[in-house]
């Protein structure tokens, strides 16, 4: 079975602040791991994803994410936070590709001026 | 530009009555998926197809049924809406050759009186 936990539903950076959000991840499979991004009154887009390979990911607009297989964790990080991107934040898993992806329930990011 | 088009951006039915969303896209992919996005339960796969006239439950189908007569077209059917189907439902595609990749529609808000 597969599942997302995501450790915190809102968090809250100063501007120029590091940016961490957390996701443990539970496969019965080796997964594939994603993050998106949802703005305000629109859909989720893809910011970025692991499926094999380099465990450490680069993901558009400054973020990155490193798959750790001990740890099971995919954590998405950022330098340095602007105020674009504040926005809702969900970590998926998938056994597979093309099929069936599983959600967190998702972390709200604020970025205080 | 990829497109995944909702109907409607907000819905307001009344209890009992039918209610259908429509979702279409213009990338001439194979996948496509319903959820359903609710605060704090992040989002919840309801129904998904992989080819015309073909589809598969999720994980919350009860009250739900899906139609998928043409490639780009998938809709939801609430057969008789109840006040807990209020929601936000997203609709989603991706590729056979690269389902890693979800590509959403802005979303129906639904709210069932």
């Amino acid at each position: 079975a597969q599942s997302v936990t995501q450790l915190g539903s809102h968090v809250s950076v100063s501007e120029g602040a590091l940016v961490l959000l957390r996701c443990n991840y539970s496969s019965s499979v080796p997964p594939y791991l994603f993050w998106y991004v949802q703005y305000p009154n629109q859909g989720l887009q893809l910011l970025l994803k692991y499926t094999t390979g380099a465990t450490l990911v680069k993901g558009i607009n400054g973020f990155e994410a490193e798959f750790k297989k001990s740890e099971t964790s995919f954590h998405l990080t950022k330098p340095s936070a602007h105020m674009s991107d504040a926005a809702e934040y969900f970590c998926a898993v998938s056994p597979y590709t093309g099929n069936q992806f599983y959600f967190g329930t998702g972390t709200s990011l604020t970025v205080i001026p | 530009d990829v497109k995944v088009t909702q109907s409607s951006r907000y819905l307001v039915k009344r209890t009992g009555e039918k209610v259908f969303l429509e979702c279409v896209q213009d990338m001439d992919h194979e996948n496509m998926f319903w959820y359903r996005q609710d605060p704090g339960l992040g989002l919840r796969l309801i129904y998904f197809s992989y080819d015309v006239k073909m589809k598969e439950k999720g994980d919350i189908p009860e009250g739900y049924s899906v139609s998928r007569e043409k490639k780009e077209r998938f809709s939801l059917i609430l057969e008789s809406a109840s006040t807990n189907q209020t929601s936000m439902y997203l609709c989603a595609s991706s590729s056979f050759l690269d389902g890693e990749k979800l590509f959403f529609g802005s979303g129906t808000q639904l709210s069932v009186l």
